[in-house]
């Protein structure tokens, strides 16, 4: 298993630009997360996902959407970047939100100048 | 959303020491997780451990849920321990809130 996957590794996006920070899982997990990760601080998180077809917001969810068609994969929209969202984003999975862990991708560290 | 705390801050240990680490919660919880995250920024679980005690080598971790804490303890230092200690929790709605970490560095 590959585990989860997120692509790109890095970006550098204008202000007001749009991207699609990509999430795919292989374990078959029906939970899928976004979190953000500021300089020094802890994770924020900013969508989640029951299942296929189900989202909601997290914490901070402004500025970003989210999809969920399939049980693998869970982008994020960036729409309108603005600098205030350079940060290293996070993408987790787990089989359910009780008695399991969540496993975390590798990041997306994202610069918006 | 729950207010999580994390004490101290900042730890730095000589290889071969012990120390606990503290997460504080404003609140019930569902779950409470432990992790790891490297400096090279990879973030792995370490318990899942919403109440009890659970232990694994030189790791282990108590939560107290009826008073909203929970320890770490990390025995025999070693450099590879060092990076930063998050705990997590989830509330009644499926939702996770992070404390802001404990950053550790062991010496050689």
């Amino acid at each position: 298993n590959a585990g989860v996957t997120q692509t790109p590794k890095f970006r550098i996006l204008k202000i007001g630009q749009s991207m699609t920070l990509q999430c795919t899982q292989d374990m078959n997990h029906n939970y899928m997360y976004w979190y953000r990760q500021d300089p020094g601080m802890g994770l924020k998180l900013i969508y989640y996902s029951v299942g296929a077809g189900i989202t909601d917001k997290g914490e901070v969810p402004n500025g970003y959407n989210v999809s969920r068609s399939t049980t693998e994969d869970f982008p994020l929209r960036l729409e309108l970047a603005a600098p205030s969202q350079t940060s290293v984003y996070f993408c987790a999975s787990s089989y359910s939100s009780l008695a399991e862990t969540q496993y975390f991708g590798p990041g997306t560290r994202l610069l918006v100048l | 959303g729950i207010q999580v705390e994390q004490s101290p801050p900042d730890l730095i240990l000589q290889e071969g020491a012990n120390s606990t680490l503290r997460c504080n919660f404003s609140d019930s919880v569902n779950n409470l997780q432990w992790f790891h995250q490297n400096p090279w920024g990879q973030l792995i679980n370490l318990f899942y451990i919403p109440s009890g005690t659970k232990q694994n080598g030189r790791l282990s971790a108590t939560t107290v849920a009826t008073e909203r804490y929970s320890l770490l303890y990390i025995s025999s230092s070693q450099t590879t321990d060092s990076g930063v200690y998050f705990c997590a929790v989830e509330d009644n709605f499926n939702k996770f809130y992070f404390g802001s970490g404990t950053k550790l560095n062991v010496k050689p």
